[in-house]
C-alpha cells in the first residue's frame, strides 16, 4: 500500500512566521503535489513536481514556494504566512509510468492556523 | 477551462438504500476521472479510476461510468452502510494532464 505521510496534523503559526509543510512518500513515486481545500472551493493545486529538484507552478502558487531535495521528500513553504493561507494543506504523489491513468495518493492533510 | 460539478452537494439516505452521486464536467477531451472518498479531517482515499476509453468500473459495492460525450459520471453505491458517510470527490485529469476536482457531494448513511 501507498504511504503518503504528512509531518502534522494540525499547525498553528503567527502572521509573517516562515512554514515548512513535509510530505513524505514511501513509493518511489517520481510526482508529487500539494493542494489547498476550502470550504466551497474544493481543492485548488499550488505547486507539483515531476522529478527531484523539478517543480511547477500550479494555479495558485502566489505566497508559496516548494522544494524537492530527495524523490521521496516535498516541502511546501509559506515564506510570510499570513491569514488568508489558513486552509487544510494535502499532499499527493503518483507514479510516472502511464501517469496520465495513474490514481493520486493522497496524505492525511495538514490544518494549518495562521492567526 | 475545465469546471466539475457534484450534484448535490449533500444527500442523506437511511442505510440498505442504493445510491447514486453525480458528476459533470464541461470539456469532454480528457483523459480520465477518479472518484474519490474523504472523511472528515482526512486526506482523500482513492476510489475508483475510469480511463477515457472506458464506461465503467466496479470494485465491490461500487461502480462507477463514465459518459465522456455528454460530460457526465455517476457513483453507484449498493447497499449503503452507514460506514459510507464520507464527502465523495471526482476529479478529471485533462489534457494539460491537470486534475480538476469536483466540489464534493456529502454523504451520510442513517441507522
Amino acid at each position: 500500500d501507498v504511504k503518503v505521510t504528512q509531518s502534522s496534523r494540525y499547525l498553528v503559526k503567527r502572521t509573517g512566521e516562515k512554514v515548512f509543510l513535509e510530505c513524505v512518500q514511501d513509493m518511489d513515486h517520481e510526482n508529487m503535489f500539494w493542494y489547498r481545500q476550502d470550504p466551497g472551493l474544493g481543492l485548488r493545486l499550488i505547486y507539483f513536481s515531476y522529478d527531484v529538484k523539478m517543480k511547477e507552478k500550479g494555479d495558485i502558487p502566489e505566497g508559496y514556494s516548494v522544494s524537492r531535495e530527495k524523490k521521496e521528500r516535498f516541502s511546501l513553504i509559506l515564506e510570510s504566512a499570513s491569514t488568508n493561507q489558513t486552509s487544510m494543506y494535502l499532499c499527493a504523489s503518483s507514479p510516472r509510468l502511464f501517469s496520465y491513468n495513474s490514481p493520486l495518493h493522497f496524505g492525511n492533510g495538514t490544518r494549518l492556523t495562521v492567526t | 477551462k475545465q469546471e466539475v460539478t457534484q450534484i448535490p452537494a449533500a444527500l442523506s439516505v437511511p442505510e440498505g438504500e442504493n445510491l447514486v452521486l453525480n458528476c459533470s464536467f464541461t470539456d469532454s477531451a480528457i483523459y480520465n476521472l477518479q472518484w474519490f472518498r474523504q472523511d472528515p479531517g482526512k486526506g482523500l482515499t482513492s476510489l475508483l479510476l475510469i480511463q477515457s476509453s472506458q464506461r465503467e468500473q466496479t470494485s465491490g459495492r461500487l461502480n462507477a461510468s463514465l459518459d465522456k460525450s455528454s460530460g457526465r459520471s455517476t457513483l453507484y453505491i449498493a447497499a449503503s452502510q452507514p460506514g459510507d458517510s464520507a464527502t465523495y470527490l471526482c476529479a478529471v485529469r485533462g489534457t494539460a494532464s491537470k486534475l480538476t476536482f469536483g466540489t464534493g457531494t456529502r454523504l451520510q448513511v442513517t441507522l
